[in-house]
């Protein structure tokens, strides 16, 4: 079974500042990997994905991702944030042919205006 | 696109009596719908998968007699929360895939058990 890690749980930022959130899985195969936010009070919407290709994948509101399959990795980075970036991000993870989706703890983004 | 629904968005139970979630997509066929249980600042754990027309297929450790998972349409899947006690009491996420990876979220509906 696939898992997924998110460190530094809780991050504090300022308006400008950049941000990376880091996400590791362990899985032996072939995975999909997504990028899912949850802005306070609302559901969890898609950011970005990748299933093949160019591992840099570009998403809504400036966020891009890189998967590094040497690292099993999936980092997700955004070269300015703004206060309507505070939310929720979770990184998730399944494995290609299997839809069931293993969820990382999730990182808390709080940016201050 | 790809929208979907909860319903009830809340609600508030006696401990002993169930209680049903429902689940729609409103513009896609989700052929799979996928139940979560999401606790105060954790993540989303899988609950149970289920297939249109199919039995469910739950998780280790999640009750089959006692989390009713029925995905009759392609559009509807119902979680029943039977004999519910207060350690049931959570936010409960669904959402569908219509044939591809990626899956669309529901809104969530928080349960309390009283």
């Amino acid at each position: 079974a696939q898992s997924v890690s998110q460190h530094n749980h809780h991050v504090i930022l300022s308006e400008a500042a950049s941000l990376e959130l880091g996400c590791n899985y362990s899985y032996g195969g072939t995975v999909n990997l997504f990028w899912y936010v949850q802005y306070p009070g609302q559901h969890l919407q898609l950011l970005l994905k990748y299933f093949s290709g160019d591992p840099l994948v570009k998403g809504i509101k400036g966020f891009e991702a890189e998967f590094i399959k040497s690292k099993f990795s999936f980092n997700l980075r955004k070269p300015s944030v703004q206060w309507s970036d505070t939310a929720e991000y979770f990184c998730a993870v399944n494995a290609q042919g299997n839809n069931r989706l293993a969820f990382g703890k999730g990182n808390q983004v709080v940016v201050i205006p | 696109g790809a929208v979907v629904s909860q319903h009830p968005s809340w609600v508030i139970c006696k401990s002993g009596t169930s209680v049903k979630i429902e689940c729609r997509s409103l513009d896609f066929q989700a052929t799979t719908m996928f139940w979560y249980r999401q606790f105060p600042k954790q993540s989303l754990m899988l609950m149970a998968t289920s297939n249109e027309g199919s039995k469910a297929t739950y998780e280790q450790g999640v009750e089959k007699d006692k989390f009713l998972i029925n995905h009759a349409s392609l559009t509807l899947s119902t979680l029943t929360v039977t004999s519910a006690h207060p350690e049931d009491s959570s936010f409960y996420i669904c959402s569908g895939s219509g044939g591809v990876p990626e899956q669309y979220f529901g809104p969530g509906t928080r349960l309390t058990v009283t």
